[in-house]
């Protein structure tokens, strides 16, 4: 079975400052995928990126950058120039990228961003 | 709104009761799955079809719950005779053909009395 930890209960980070989450993961499958989530207050989970597990190049959409380091099974997220509304719960990811594609959960990381 | 949506957003019931949860997915998804989400956890895989066939269940869906997708368009996640256990978040999600994204719909809040 598929494992994520995030070993970040809770991150602070001042507005405009770049943040990295940490996230290691352990699954026995050759080809997964892996995203990271971002769940405001509100209960919504939003997606934010994702990586491929042969995708040579790290991931990136506007301000999210996932560094993924697939020997030692890492893909932390990288948030540059914070900003209020990025205070969250964010969590990672991964999927078999096969046949049933469900995804597993880690317990997730608190952000807080303070101005 | 072309998101997915999930009607009732919250729901309070006593002990015994039937609920029943409904899902909507973004059109020409063909695949869905359910969640439940307890406070201070992440979300837990629960079933998940794609069009009409159930092709998972996890051990979590107890035979007190049951999941249906009949004409491979919305969902239905009905829980009976609901114990306070089953107070959680119900969220549920849908992708496209080929592609691994899920979209997370606002999920379903669940308190049972």
């Amino acid at each position: 079975a598929q494992k994520i930890t995030q070993t970040q209960p809770g991150m602070f980070v001042q507005e405009k400052e770049a943040v990295t989450l940490d996230c290691t993961y352990d699954t026995s499958d050759q080809s997964y995928g892996l995203f990271w989530y971002k769940q405001p207050s509100s209960g919504e989970m939003i997606f934010l990126i994702y990586q491929g597990s042969y995708d040579e190049q790290n991931a990136t959409e506007g301000r999210y950058s996932l560094n993924f380091q697939k020997a030692r099974k890492s893909a932390n997220l990288v948030i540059s120039a914070s900003q209020l509304g990025d205070s969250a719960m964010y969590f990672c990811n991964v999927d078999r990228g096969s046949t049933l594609g469900r995804l597993y959960f880690g317990r997730g990381t608190q952000l807080t961003v303070w101005p | 709104d072309t998101g997915v949506s999930q009607d009732p957003r919250h729901k309070i019931t006593k002990r015994g009761q039937n609920v029943t949860f409904r899902c909507d997915p973004i059109s020409e998804h063909n695949r869905l799955y359910w969640y439940r989400q307890t406070l201070g956890q992440g979300p837990e895989f629960l079933t998940y079809f794609q069009n009409e066939a159930q092709l998972e269940k996890s051990r979590l869906l107890s035979d007190r719950f049951s999941a249906e997708r009949p004409k491979g368009s919305f969902s239905t996640l009905e829980i009976q005779r609901t114990e306070q256990g089953d107070s959680a978040m119900y969220l549920c999600a849908s992708s496209p053909p080929s592609q691994e994204t899920q979209y997370f719909g606002p999920g379903t809040r669940l308190l049972v009395l």
